[in-house]
């Protein structure tokens, strides 16, 4: 596609609850990286992908936080029991190789969690 | 841990020439980026440096100091549309690490 694409643009859901978020970045980028972004703050990194493999996830807050990239392509946020905290809007940015200089972002996520 | 400090928030008037700072202190440091974000929408790239010195692209230019772990973003000709939030952005391993962004307000 043209940019990067994101759905859905809104999800409101409830604490507990299990959430997946998509991202389809643009055709050809091998890198492929998701942020967590709250009101005021600037982007906060939570995993790269090179190709298929999460090349870097350190910034995963814990282990109800997975994302996936079977294909190389395409890649989805999981986030399992979710709590009021994760509300934030999740960006997704990709790139045409190591070296992350320009990224190119979606639009993002907004996720609640009530 | 990993940081990037810049100013809050900048006030300037339409047609003038602004400078938002960014001091940096990250591991793995290949470059400095910088990206401009309205309200509600996506960041988008406006430079990158990733040698010392001044990098020109239009209005917008940008600098990077290694040694002193310093870069900046210089805005000139302000136009209302530059209002926005400015983030720098450090390249360190591969992947990009965010200053808490700089709220540009350009009034008439």
């Amino acid at each position: 596609g043209a940019g990067v694409s994101q759905t859905p643009s809104n999800k409101v859901t409830e604490k507990g609850k299990y959430v997946e978020l998509r991202c389809d970045p643009i055709s050809g980028h091998t890198a492929l990286y998701w942020y967590r972004q709250s009101l005021g703050q600037g982007p906060e990194f939570l995993i790269y992908f090179q190709g298929t493999g999460a090349a870097d996830d350190s910034g995963l807050p814990n282990d109800r936080f997975f994302a996936v990239r079977p294909e190389g392509s395409v890649s989805t946020l999981k986030i399992q029991r979710t709590e009021r905290g994760d509300s934030a809007v999740y960006l997704c940015a990709s790139s045409s190789g190591p070296g992350a200089g320009e990224l190119f972002f979606g639009e993002g996520s907004r996720l609640t969690v009530l | 841990g990993q940081s990037l400090e810049q100013p809050s928030e900048v006030t300037a008037v339409e047609g003038a020439i602004v400078q938002i700072n960014c001091t940096y202190q990250t591991s793995g440091f290949y470059g400095l980026s910088w990206y401009q974000q309205h309200d509600g929408g996506a960041p988008t790239f406006l430079s990158y440096n990733a040698l010392d010195g001044l990098e020109e692209t239009g209005r917008f230019s940008s600098f990077l100091s290694r040694s002193d772990s310093y870069g900046y973003l210089l805005l000139q000709e302000l136009q209302m549309k530059d209002s926005a939030s400015y983030f720098c952005a450090s390249d360190s391993s591969y992947k990009l690490i965010f200053g808490s962004g700089t709220r540009l307000l350009v009034r008439p």
